[in-house]
């Protein structure tokens, strides 16, 4: 079964700190992996995409990494903003227009 | 510029009810899906096309009709509303497959629908 696992499920930072979001996966074929960003009451929005040949990937403050050998991929984030206040979603792409979504880390940065 | 559009935002039905979840994008995306989403649960694909006149069941089909008669609306009918069906539904779109390399999914801002 394709499934995606994220953790923690939620997580309370200060503001100005970092932090770091766990994906396991256990998908077949992989494609891709990408991380999205939804704020409150707003659809889903890419943040980074990575390929098995790409091990690391940065949008600004976010980091991702990918281990494609132990299924793993984390998302950093430096410098905590309030902005960054949001879930955060893990999207395994097993190719031929099919996704498995993780249920998200839930991020709120308090000031 | 404003992407995928998704009406109406809110809406409550009761059991039995029909209606329809409206979603238009101006990207000219060839790709159109329809997500729900429930609580502490990872998005599940509903519907998906792949252009005008062509459109396929996903992973949770039952209780739903779509059609894609132009490039730009995809609207999502809900047939005999059930409380099982209370959800937020997402609409995307996108240039390719979502799953390849650089075809990110553009999402709407969602439908909240609950059904008593």
């Amino acid at each position: 079964k394709n499934q995606v696992e994220q953790s923690p499920q939620s997580l309370i930072i200060l503001e100005g700190k970092n932090c770091t979001l766990q994906c396991n996966y256990t998908v077949s074929p992989f494609s891709n992996l990408r991380w999205y960003k939804q704020d409150t009451g707003r659809g889903p929005v890419s943040l980074t995409i990575m390929t098995f040949s790409e091990n690391t990937k940065s949008n600004g403050r976010y980091t991702a990494t990918l281990d494609a050998d132990t299924k793993q991929s984390s998302l950093h984030i430096t410098a905590s903003q309030l902005s960054d206040s949001a879930s955060y979603i893990c999207v395994v792409s097993l190719g031929n227009n099919r996704l498995a979504f993780g249920k998200g880390n839930q991020v709120v940065v308090i000031p | 510029n404003a992407g995928v559009t998704q009406t109406p935002k809110f809406r409550i039905l009761k059991i039995g009810q029909s209606m329809t979840l409206q979603c238009t994008q101006d990207m000219n995306h060839n790709y159109m899906y329809w997500y729900r989403q429930d609580p502490g649960m990872g998005l599940k694909l509903i519907y998906y096309s792949v252009g005008a006149g062509i459109t396929d069941k996903g992973e949770v089909p039952n209780g739903y009709n779509v059609s894609r008669s132009t490039t730009e609306d995809f609207p999502l009918r809900l047939e005999l509303a059930a409380p099982s069906q209370t959800s937020v539904y997402f609409c995307a779109s996108s240039y390719e497959a979502g799953s390849s390399y650089n075809s990110p999914l553009h999402f709407g801002n969602g439908t909240r629908l609950t059904v008593t």
